[in-house]
């Protein structure tokens, strides 16, 4: 079945500093990512979807600035944290759409701590 | 845009017994309706799904149903286990493969043995 390999599964970063995670569909080509956000005890929260070879669509009140997402070719998506605060800890989790209107698959998750 | 909501948000059920977990959706053109696990530190597994054009379906014992006149959708967990206990989300999607999932809140399962 489709897989998206997700990294760093998790990571620790000082406030102030960026950190890019990446996500791979390994054997299907991956025309939209979704990126969610996860705090402790909630859902899922989008907050980008982005288009291979295209600028990212944001979510109200998601800082593009902050998040970027890069999604420059079928099997590579990645959201770089910049300038990342404590506030910004949580958990980010990719999915990849297999094009078919009904295929998502999540990666793995990547556990952000900033300190 | 789509709105989904997810009761209860938390259950206990002992070992053996059923459990039921109910979502409704506000957008009647959503089409698509998977059903996902979380568990803790880990990103959402899918575990079955069901489509517009469906009523039910069964996977062992795990099934979904779906009423769109009602706009709403269920899983049906059978013969609970304590391996079953974890988060689930229900979730929706509108057509096309440019539209993300809209998810529940969640539902936090406990099955006690």
């Amino acid at each position: 079945g489709a897989v998206v390999s997700q990294h760093p599964s998790w990571v620790i970063c000082k406030s102030g500093t960026s950190v890019k995670i990446e996500c791979r569909s390994l054997d299907f080509q991956a025309t939209t990512m979704f990126w969610y956000r996860q705090f402790p005890k909630q859902s899922l929260m989008l907050m980008a979807t982005s288009n291979e070879g295209s600028k990212a669509t944001y979510e109200q009140g998601v800082e593009k600035d902050k998040f970027l997402i890069n999604h420059a070719s079928l099997t590579l998506s990645t959201l770089t944290v910049t300038s990342a605060h404590p506030e910004d800890s949580s958990f980010y989790i990719c999915s990849a759409s297999t094009g078919d209107g009904y295929g998502y698959t999540f990666g793995s998750g990547t556990r952000l701590t900033v300190v | 845009g789509e709105n989904v909501e997810q009761h209860p948000s938390t259950l206990s059920v002992q070992e053996g017994d059923s459990a039921v977990i109910k979502c409704t959706y506000s957008d009647s053109a959503s089409n698509y309706f998977p059903w996902y696990k979380q568990e803790l530190g880990k990103g959402p597994q899918l575990i079955i799904d069901i489509r517009s054009n469906v009523g039910e379906k069964k996977d062992q014992r795990i099934a979904v149903t779906l009423n769109k006149t009602a706009k709403h959708f269920s899983l049906h967990i059978t013969e609970t286990q304590p391996e079953d206990s974890a988060v689930y989300f229900c979730a929706a999607s509108l057509p096309g493969s440019g539209y993300a999932l809209n998810f529940g809140k969640g539902t936090s399962l406990l099955v006690t043995p």
